[in-house]
């Protein structure tokens, strides 16, 4: 059964470096998804993507993020310079298409600033 | 804008037996879908149920089950025999129809199953 996958499963960085998070969408999805949990917390929206673009953020998603599709299956979310309290599980989602409604999340990037 | 609510933070059931974790909502949508997410000590999301806003019946997996009250939005998820492997946080989560917009979560159930 297709999944979304991500890598790394762990990422530990110093505060103030770039960090880049990886996914793979399943390959017939158009709608991509970031999500982040803090420890404890509920899971929140960062980003939405469609058609090469972003089409929804959320307040948590400012300048020191961006997303990118650099080929046709990777789904990328940079942190440029990341703050102590960027520390969090980061989820990919994907969709299928405008006709449908679940999202299918990839495992998690576990992100620890120190 | 939209809210999910869940008002349990941690419950406990006796291996085999039933237990309901509570959810409401609210939208001004009429188009909607509504979903219970489990997550593991794994961390990873992993959908359980989904329910269609436009449909009165309730959606049933296995031993997993939906009360959806649409009048009083709200969207409860029965666990039937209960396994140990049901022990984990569950999140209730709506999607507005046809938008290209994201999941609203709720806080989450810490669910412990007692052998």
């Amino acid at each position: 059964e297709p999944e979304v996958t991500q890598t790394p499963s762990h990422q530990v960085t110093q505060m103030g470096q770039e960090v880049i998070l990886r996914c793979v969408p399943i390959s017939n999805h158009l709608y991509f998804y970031w999500y982040r949990q803090i420890l404890g917390q509920k899971v929140e929206f960062l980003v939405s993507f469609y058609n090469n673009e972003i089409s929804e953020k959320s307040e948590i998603f400012d300048d020191q993020f961006s997303v990118e599709r650099p080929d046709g299956s990777n789904f990328t979310l940079k942190i440029r310079s990341t703050k102590l309290e960027d520390s969090a599980m980061y989820f990919c989602a994907s969709r299928e298409d405008r006709t449908t409604d679940t999202q299918y999340f990839g495992p998690g990037t576990r992100l620890t600033v120190l | 804008a939209q809210t999910v609510t869940q008002s349990q933070p941690e419950m406990s059931v006796q291996e085999a037996e039933t237990v309901t974790l509570s959810c409401t909502y609210d939208t001004s949508e009429s188009d909607y879908y509504l979903f219970w997410y489990k997550q593991p000590p794994s961390r990873q999301m992993i959908l359980v149920i989904r329910q269609e806003a436009y449909k009165q019946q309730n959606a049933t997996e296995n031993r997993f089950s939906v009360n959806f009250q649409k009048a009083a939005k709200s969207f409860s998820l029965k666990i039937s025999d209960s396994q140990l492997g049901d022990a984990a946080m569950y999140f209730c989560a709506i999607f507005e129809g046809g938008s290209q917009g994201n999941l609203i979560f709720g806080k989450g159930t810490k669910l412990s199953v007692k052998p």
